[in-house]
């Protein structure tokens, strides 16, 4: 059975700060990694995804894979109360690339 | 518009009811699953789709059966409702070359 752990959280942290969010997998042979987004009661909206060992930036976002250790995590920079949602980790393995996601973490940004 | 439409949008029905959500996509692509996700657990992939001709189980696929009608149309019927089968219901579509995956709006439907 493929798991993707997520801190529970809920994580809260003052508007400004950087939020961190961090995922773990259990199958070595994932190939790639994926953060969503999803406000309550939406859907899920991709915000960043990541292939290879390292980080990978985008604006406010930097999402950072260790595959050796099997870890991704989320950094988002200058958090903003519109960062407040749900945070899912996929990941993506196999021949038939299927995901499987995390239970997300709740993130609250406090003005 | 849309890319990814689901239909209803909320439903409640009663327990012993055949129901069925359509999934209805713009974007061409030929992948295609259905989602449930329950408060703390995420989502679980119940079926999935590569094309007209291909459809597999996911994790959760006791209870529930699908139906490509056509590239763009993915429906999940519920033959017998039962109320742990409230939750919320996401369709997705995803490009053969791909990994990353689209949503639709959801469904939330109420099994009393």
């Amino acid at each position: 059975q493929k798991e993707v752990e997520q801190n529970s959280g809920p994580l809260s942290v003052p508007e400004g700060a950087i939020a961190s969010l961090n995922c773990t997998y259990s199958d070595r042979g994932s190939q790639s990694f994926f953060w969503y987004r999803q406000y309550s009661g939406k859907s899920p909206e991709l915000i960043m995804f990541i292939y290879s060992n390292g980080d990978k930036e985008d604006g406010r976002f930097t999402a950072q894979l260790n595959k050796a250790s099997q870890y991704v995590s989320l950094l988002i920079r200058d958090s903003q109360p519109s960062d407040s949602a749900t945070y899912l980790c996929a990941v993506s393995s196999g021949s038939a690339r299927q995901l499987t996601f995390g239970s997300g973490t709740q993130l609250t940004v406090l003005p | 518009d849309a890319d990814v439409t689901q239909t209803p949008r909320n439903r409640i029905t009663k327990t012993g009811k055949r129901i069925m959500l359509e999934c209805s996509q713009t974007k061409g692509h030929d992948r295609m699953y259905w989602y449930r996700q329950d408060p703390g657990l995420g989502l679980r992939l119940i079926y999935y789709s590569f094309d007209v001709k291909d459809i597999n189980k996911g994790e959760i696929s006791d209870g529930y059966s699908v139906s490509r009608q056509a590239q763009a149309k993915f429906s999940l019927s519920l033959e017998s409702a039962i109320p742990n089968q409230t939750a919320l219901y996401f369709c997705a579509t995803q490009t053969t070359e791909g990994n990353e995956q689209y949503f639709g709006p959801g469904t939330r439907l109420t099994v009393t």
